[in-house]
């Protein structure tokens, strides 16, 4: 069965600081799909990133970055100079590459950014 | 969420009563996902369509539970004899044009059972 843990349940950090948020999965599957969504407090689930499971390198997009390691289950998420907007909830999630290709969701994890 | 309207976006009923949700995509998708958010909880997944069939309902929790898709388009979720445990943000799905398997959410339903 596929599982994503999201150990860390709330973070708070103050402007300007680097946060990572911790994601470890598990899958029988030997392709798969990664994805980071983040629920801002208006509600709605926006969308930041797939990955692959052939594809290991590390992505960055402006001052998010992702770390997928294969050999740790694990894809990580930082956020570099963090700001008050980027205040929300963060969920990582699993998806099986055939089938109805759900998405296998963590518990979330709320980061919160203080001026 | 772009191109998934749900309806209503508030519903309060009393337990034991039958409600509805409704889930409208825009057209040309006929993959459709309906999840289930508590209070502080991350998504559940309750059922999948291709096109009007469900070929993957594993999510829905109890017989209470129901839903079906017509034209391909509008979905309905059907949640008979409510408890107060189904209470929760209803949300639902279509995938993107952003690649494999990434879904685009609505702005749920949310569902209080008293």
């Amino acid at each position: 069965a596929q599982k994503v843990t999201q150990a860390q349940t709330e973070i708070s950090v103050v402007e300007k600081e680097d946060v990572t948020l911790d994601c470890v999965y598990e899958t029988r599957d030997t392709t798969y799909y990664l994805f980071w969504y983040k629920q801002p407090p208006s509600g709605e689930l926006v969308f930041l990133i797939r990955r692959n499971s052939f594809d290991e390198q590390n992505e960055i997009s402006g001052r998010y970055s992702w770390n997928f390691q294969k050999s740790t289950s694990s894809f990580n998420f930082t956020i570099t100079a963090s700001q008050v907007v980027d205040s929300a909830v963060y969920f990582c999630a699993l998806s099986e590459s055939a089938g109805s290709e759900k998405l296998v969701f963590g518990k979330g994890t709320k980061l919160t950014v203080n001026p | 969420g772009a191109g998934v309207s749900q309806s209503p976006s508030n519903k309060v009923t009393e337990k034991g009563k039958d409600v509805e949700l409704r889930c409208d995509p825009i057209s040309g998708h006929t993959a459709l996902y309906w999840y289930r958010q508590r209070l502080g909880q991350g998504l559940e997944f309750l059922i999948y369509f291709q096109g009007n069939s469900a070929p993957d309902k594993s999510g829905l929790p109890s017989d209470r539970f129901s839903a079906e898709r017509t034209g391909e388009s509008v979905s309905t979720l059907t949640i008979q004899r409510t408890q107060q445990e189904d209470s929760a943000v209803y949300l639902c799905a279509r995938k993107t044009e952003h690649g494999a398997n990434v879904l685009t959410f609505g702005a749920g339903s949310r569902l209080t059972v008293l």
